[in-house]
């Protein structure tokens, strides 16, 4: 079955440090995304990606790197994490950038 | 930019009981409507979409009309289960350049259906 997948599920960083999250799909699809989650935020945009080797800015990108080696993969980086970057963060994946498929997310908290 | 607002939760109802997660969005286009569902330590997923305005999109139980006159886009249940406790988000596509889309989600909404 088509899946989206995330690693690691949790992770606890250290203020300066640097934090990478992964994201794999299955789906074949050209658009990637990152969201973060925050209580009543809802979910916001961070990074996407509709091809291999490029990534745009979302809404909130400060703070948050991406990279895109290949079309299965895609990754957030915190290059300095903070105390406000603690969140969940889900990746999704989509065919026609309308309908997302989501990944169980990661929840990390900074310290 | 566009927007998305719902009901603020947490919502608590009993079983049996109905449901109404207000929906309401701000946009000077013509946008895909969403509602998506997200259950207990899993990523959000598709619910049902609606393209069209003046459409109704439904699945498992759970409806909502497309209302673009009143840019409101109201998700209904007429009987709640406890399987239906989760995060409901409201959601619209927006199109910031002719090569790309992307989804602007409402703040959720918290359900809980106790017994």
């Amino acid at each position: 079955e088509a899946a989206v997948t995330q690693s690691p599920r949790s992770k606890v960083a250290v203020t300066g440090g640097k934090v990478t999250l992964s994201c794999h799909q299955t789906n074949n699809h050209d658009y990637m995304y990152w969201y973060r989650q925050d209580t009543g935020h809802g979910l916001r945009l961070i990074h996407y990606s509709y091809v291999a080797d490029s990534t745009e800015k979302g809404d909130i990108p400060d703070g948050y790197k991406a990279s895109r080696p290949s079309q299965e993969n895609f990754s957030l980086i915190l290059e300095l994490a903070s105390l406000s970057q603690t969140a969940v963060y889900f990746c999704a994946s989509s065919w026609d950038n309308y309908e997302q498929y989501f990944g169980p997310g990661t929840r990390l908290t900074v310290l | 930019g566009d927007s998305v607002t719902q009901t603020e939760g947490p919502v608590t109802l009993s079983e049996g009981t109905s449901l109404t997660v207000n929906c309401s969005y701000e946009t000077k286009q013509y946008p895909t409507l969403f509602w998506y569902v997200q259950y207990p330590g899993e990523g959000p997923q598709l619910l049902f979409k609606v393209p069209k305005a003046n459409e109704k999109g439904s699945s498992r139980g759970f409806e909502a009309t497309y209302n673009k006159e009143a840019t409101s886009f109201h998700l209904q249940k007429a009987s709640v289960q406890e399987s239906d406790s989760a995060v409901y988000y409201c959601a619209l596509s927006e199109r910031p350049s002719s090569s790309f889309s992307k989804l602007v989600f409402g703040q959720g909404t918290s359900l809980s259906v106790v017994p």
